[in-house]
């Protein structure tokens, strides 16, 4: 079965530090890993995509990686900002299935100024 | 370039009624997906459409179907709705690419709540 596994489930950070949030899964065949940031009410928006043979992936102050070998994935945000407090959901999809995703359970951050 | 619609934004209804829910999708996306997002299961994948035919479906109940219309607008019904049926429903568009899908772009929900 497709799993999608995240930690930590929330995290609290000060305004202008840097964190770095976990993404495993178990997906096979695997197609790409998306990483999504989801504020609370709204729709997830997508902040990176990455397919098996990209490593990094840059979008502004969010940096994410992916280990297709050891299928781990992380989600780096620089100097955050008080607009960072959102969920941040991994989503992995499965080269056969179109967008029948397998979403992670997010993790919660929250920026403290 | 507008992105995607969905309608209503919130609504309650009651136990054994009926909803739909509509979505339209980007211009020119012929993909449209639908998710069901709850605090204890988080985002399940409930069914893809491309050309008005499904092409996915998730693990949920018949209870739940969907359409999408030649326009590439779609519409998703629940029946019988039951209590754990709250929840908010996102529907998502693409561009459809084989069997590479493109990037999602998803809509704000209709927040659901069954009482």
């Amino acid at each position: 079965k497709n799993q999608v596994e995240q930690s930590p489930q929330s995290l609290i950070i000060l305004e202008g530090k840097n964190c770095t949030l976990q993404c495993n899964y178990t997906v096979s065949p695997f197609s790409n890993l998306r990483w999504y940031k989801q504020d609370t009410g709204r729709g997830p928006v997508s902040l990176t995509i990455m397919t098996f043979s990209e490593n990094t992936k840059s979008n502004g102050r969010y940096t994410a990686t992916l280990d297709a070998d050891t299928k781990q994935s992380s989600l780096h945000i620089t100097a955050s900002q008080l607009s960072d407090s959102a969920s941040y959901i991994c989503v992995v999809s499965d080269d056969n299935a179109g967008n029948m995703l397998t979403f992670g359970g997010g993790t919660r951050l929250m920026v403290k100024p | 370039k507008a992105g995607v619609t969905q309608t209503p934004r919130y609504l309650i209804k009651t136990r054994g009624q009926q909803v739909t829910l509509s979505c339209s999708p980007i211009s020119g996306h012929r993909s449209v997906s639908w998710y069901q997002q709850t605090p204890g299961q988080g985002l399940q994948f409930l069914f893809e459409y491309f050309s008005e035919t499904q092409r996915n479906k998730g693990n949920f109940p018949g209870r739940f179907s969907g359409r999408q219309f030649s326009n590439s607008r779609s519409e998703m019904n629940v029946s019988t709705l039951e209590l754990g049926d709250s929840a908010l429903y996102l529907c998502a568009s693409s561009l459809f690419q084989g069997r590479v899908t493109g990037e999602l772009f998803f809509g704000e929900g209709s927040r659901l709540t069954v009482l």
